[in-house]
């Protein structure tokens, strides 16, 4: 069964720590993406990786930190130094073929709250 | 400026009734794609349909269609046959073609909440 997994779906964070988010996919695809999505807004790219060992910033990095080291994973940091935290991250991949018709597919996303 | 524009925050519809969606988009881009997705409450979010901006014809997903009005920067989605489980919320998104500096990310609308009445 081919997807993306996002694990945990509940995540709970005292102010002050660093935490991981995990985000998995078998879907064989080459990018992958952080979006945080508030609520009454539509979602904001906080990373996005083209391939392995590589990624770049999106709109609202500062606070966040990425890994990919391997093609199925792409796990996202929340630092201390990210002021306001507490939202829904999603993560999504897609095949990359570099245009525009190249479709992002999602998790079922982590509800991070910072107590 | 708002590059995706979806003007209903709320809409209702009845059950087995069509509705539609709108979604109005700002780009001088000539090749871009605009895609929809739903999102119930559950929050993952699901590719319903994509349109592109080279297409001639407008894209069809069983019961999801959408009307694509280039020269009016309008691409609707029209939900046929509503069914209760299509209460959620739905946003529309674009992405431009590649160019340096615009990071492949897809650009968001606010989302419209759709609540589907038996």
């Amino acid at each position: 069964d081919g997807g993306i997994t996002q694990s945990p779906k509940y995540l709970f964070r005292k102010e002050g720590q660093n935490v991981t988010l995990s985000c998995e996919q078998n879907l064989n695809h080459d990018a992958m993406y952080w979006y945080r999505q508030d609520p009454g807004q539509g979602l904001r790219l906080i990373y996005y990786s083209q391939i392995v060992n590589d990624f770049q910033k999106g709109d609202i990095a500062e606070g966040y930190s990425v890994s990919r080291e391997k093609k199925e994973s792409f796990p996202l940091t929340v630092t201390s130094a990210q002021k306001n935290p507490t939202a829904f991250y999603l993560c999504a991949s897609s095949m990359e073929r570099g245009i525009s018709t190249d479709t992002q597919y999602f998790g079922p996303g982590t509800r991070l709250t910072v107590l | 400026a708002q590059k995706i524009t979806q003007t209903q925050p709320g809409m209702f519809v009845q059950e087995k009734e069509a509705v539609t969606l709108d979604c109005t988009y700002d780009t001088s881009d000539p090749s871009y794609g605009l895609f929809w997705y739903k999102q119930p409450s559950s929050g993952e979010m699901i590719f319903l349909i994509y349109q592109g901006s080279y297409d001639q014809q407008n894209a069809t997903e069983g019961r999801y269609s959408l009307n694509f009005q280039k020269a009016r920067k309008s691409a609707n989605l029209v939900i046929s046959a509503s069914q209760l489980g299509d209460s959620a919320m739905y946003f529309c998104a674009m992405r431009e073609g590649y160019n340096a500096g615009n990071n492949r990310k897809l650009i968001w609308g606010l989302g419209t909440s759709l609540a589907v009445n038996p």
